[in-house]
């Protein structure tokens, strides 16, 4: 059972343009909800984390936007360059000792064309 | 600051054999988790270590396990290897054991079970 629900799989988009991921949970137990970016034979790194007490955090280019009663989050990738191109996953994991038993999405597979 | 270190990062194994893994952690780092990634189950958490002790566990049968030592460096293993178990293995280490601490990946040793 998939804990969180990534979408789309996969997305294309123009340089210059938004590229917006987006993701749904289900258990009201999640309160930290991190977004990954890993490229070809790396491991995930940390873009942007949220916690369900803001409906908004933006670093740099990078926004998500948090909606608590909807239980979704989103990924907004402003002026996306080609070097953006990766997968992305969103991540979900409870408080407390339960912090770092992350939950993640499927994975977006983003390309920037240029 | 170095990174997360995997070894090895290639690994070739026959069914039924057993394969240990080891994942040194960030200098500081005290909480080592492990996740296994595969194309059609994504990314799923195996188990968290902080302190030598494990902490949290994820839905994986007892064929895999793993111990963390003093130095905070950690090891995983996998017994009675299955076709299934192919994947690629991350570690990820953060500071301390509790609340939204960033988890750091390593880059994953890549097991392929013929």
């Amino acid at each position: 059972q998939q804990q969180v629900k990534q979408s789309p799989q996969s997305l294309i988009v123009q340089k210059g343009g938004i590229s917006i991921i987006n993701c749904a949970y289900e258990n009201t137990a999640f309160d930290y909800f991190p977004w990954y970016q890993q490229f070809p034979g790396k491991g995930p790194a940390l873009l942007i984390a949220i916690r369900p007490d803001v409906s908004e955090k933006k670093e740099g280019r990078f926004t998500i936007s948090f909606n608590k009663s909807a239980k979704q989050f989103s990924l907004h990738i402003m002026d996306s360059q080609p070097g953006d191109s990766a997968t992305y996953f969103c991540a979900a994991s409870r408080g407390g000792t339960g912090a770092n038993n992350l939950f993640f999405g499927t994975g977006t597979r983003l390309t920037v064309i240029p | 600051k170095a990174g997360v270190t995997q070894t090895p990062r290639y690994l070739i194994k026959t069914r039924g054999q057993q394969v240990t893994l080891s994942c040194s952690p960030i200098s500081g780092h005290r909480s080592v988790s492990w996740y296994q990634q595969t194309p059609g189950q994504g990314l799923q958490f195996l188990f968290e270590y902080f302190s030598e002790t494990q902490r949290n566990k994820g839905n994986f049968p007892g064929r895999f396990s793993g111990r963390q030592f003093s130095n905070s460096r950690s090891e995983m293993n996998v017994s009675t290897l299955e076709l299934g178990d192919s994947a690629l293995y991350l570690c990820a280490s953060s500071r301390a054991g509790v609340s939204y601490n960033e988890q750091f990946f390593g880059p994953g040793t890549r097991l392929t079970v013929l």
